[in-house]
């Protein structure tokens, strides 16, 4: 069955330090991949996301993602992280042959300062 | 642009009673919305889709009767959770997307619904 994993719950990084959130999928095409932002008691804003084409994806708020198609993942990347990016972080795919995604499990980001 | 709203952004009730949320797309126009479900600290569960002027289409496992879901626009859709009990509180979250939007759902700022 499609799948979306991010194998991290939590991230701690300090202010300033680069970020990497991870994001496995499982689907034998390429898949429609979606980063998105929940600050608490919010609702999601799209960072980025990919559908075709060049595989590193730029988005809002300095984000940017890479599609490596052979070791299915779509991880998120930051390089100086700042203390508003403290949220929780989804990866979706859309389901295939429908319009609904499939939510990762999200990866909480707390950042020091 | 694609902006996303919901109404109200909290609400308290008695148990027994029923609560109307509502799901606006303001800036476009919404061929399709959907409502989820997100519990504390967990990910989005998709509860149902819904289509402009058709029947919503459900999630296995989520009660139909208990959560009315109306999609009169291409604009508006509403979930109403009736007859509420406390283990209905929850955060609810609308997206929609629409022909221009094509593949991107985007999201409203959520309702926390509280039963007492």
């Amino acid at each position: 069955a499609q799948s979306v994993t991010q194998p991290d719950i939590h991230i701690t990084v300090s202010e300033g330090a680069s970020l990497e959130l991870r994001c496995n999928y499982s689907y034998g095409a390429t898949p429609y991949l979606f980063w998105y932002v929940q600050s608490p008691g919010q609702g999601l804003q799209l960072l980025l996301k990919y559908f075709s084409g060049d595989t590193l994806v730029q988005g809002i708020k300095g984000f940017e993602a890479e599609f490596k198609r052979s070791q299915s993942s779509f991880n998120l990347r930051k390089p100086s992280v700042h203390w508003s990016d403290a949220a929780e972080y989804f990866c979706a795919s859309r389901r295939s042959g429908t319009y609904k995604y499939i939510f990762g499990t999200g990866t909480r980001l707390k950042v020091l300062a | 642009g694609a902006v996303v709203s919901q109404h109200p952004s909290r609400v308290i009730c008695k148990s027994g009673t029923s609560v109307k949320i509502e799901c606006r797309s303001l800036d476009f126009q919404a061929t399709t919305m959907f409502w989820y479900r997100q519990f504390p600290k967990q990910s989005l569960m998709l509860m149902a889709t819904s289509n402009e002027g058709s029947k919503a289409t459900y999630e296995q496992g989520v009660e139909k009767d208990k959560f009315l879901i109306n999609h009169a626009s291409l604009t508006l859709s509403t979930l109403t959770v009736t007859s509420a009990h406390p283990e209905d509180s929850s955060f609810y979250i609308c997206s929609a997307r629409g022909d221009l939007t094509t593949d991107t759902q985007y999201f409203g700022p959520g309702t926390r619904l509280t039963v007492l």
